[in-house]
């Protein structure tokens, strides 16, 4: 089967700026998860969907953080303004239930200047 | 809040020996310990996994062991080699998990 998608896989922008990360579930899995791991430390659980509501957001900075997915499928992550200390990985996880496997995707490295 | 919490951070075995990385956790609620294996530069990939109702599970060189009781699971590798250097995630939860902070494990040939 094909694995979590995720675009882009790599982004370098200024401070302040906007930013937009992509992914693509495995088809069928219900739940959708975005993490966001700093180098040297675990994924940190940002904001978890099952099918196109929210289950979870409580660590998702809501003041610059946003995230949907529509039709319960592909979700967006979007970041405005970033700020220096969002440079991390942004994962993308999918799985069939809530508390399942998680098979994740190859993230996206976001450089903040 | 939950919280995981993993010890060692860096374990340097010689290959062939054990390795032995251990969690515990604060939510009693948790009844889902998964480990994670995370290669340089590579996505998470989930080794083993351990619900709330078991207290060992073993699959070829790997084993998690579960202490409900003291709240904390272990993970253990025997006969390691080289190919299994790469940075151990545990987590626990229940409809969500939190992970822990990481060991890095480096077999040494």
């Amino acid at each position: 089967e094909a694995g979590v998608a995720q675009s882009p896989r790599y982004k370098i922008i200024e401070k302040r700026q906007s930013v937009a990360f992509w992914c693509n579930p495995i088809s069928g899995h219900a739940t959708l998860y975005w993490y966001q791991q700093i180098l040297g430390q675990g994924p940190k659980l940002l904001i978890q969907f099952q099918n196109n509501g929210v289950v979870d957001d409580s660590q998702l900075p809501k003041d610059r953080f946003s995230a949907e997915r529509l039709k319960g499928v592909d979700s967006t992550l979007k970041i405005q303004p970033a700020k220096l200390e969002d440079s991390a990985v942004y994962l993308c996880a999918s799985s069939l239930e809530q508390i399942n496997e998680q098979f994740f995707g190859p993230g996206t490295r976001l450089t903040v200047l | 809040g939950e919280n995981v919490e993993q010890h060692p951070s860096t374990l340097s075995v010689q290959e062939g020996d054990s390795a032995v990385i251990k969690c515990t956790y604060s939510d009693s609620a948790s009844n889902y310990f998964p480990w994670y294996k995370q290669e340089l530069g590579k996505r998470p990939q989930l080794i083993i996994d351990i619900r709330s109702n078991v207290g060992e599970k073993k699959d070829q060189r790997i084993a998690v062991t579960l202490n409900k009781t003291a709240k904390h699971f272990s993970l253990h590798i025997t006969e390691t080699q080289p190919e299994d250097s790469a940075v151990y995630f545990c987590a626990a939860g229940t409809y969500k998990y939190i992970f822990g902070t990481g060991t890095r494990l480096k077999v040494l040939a």
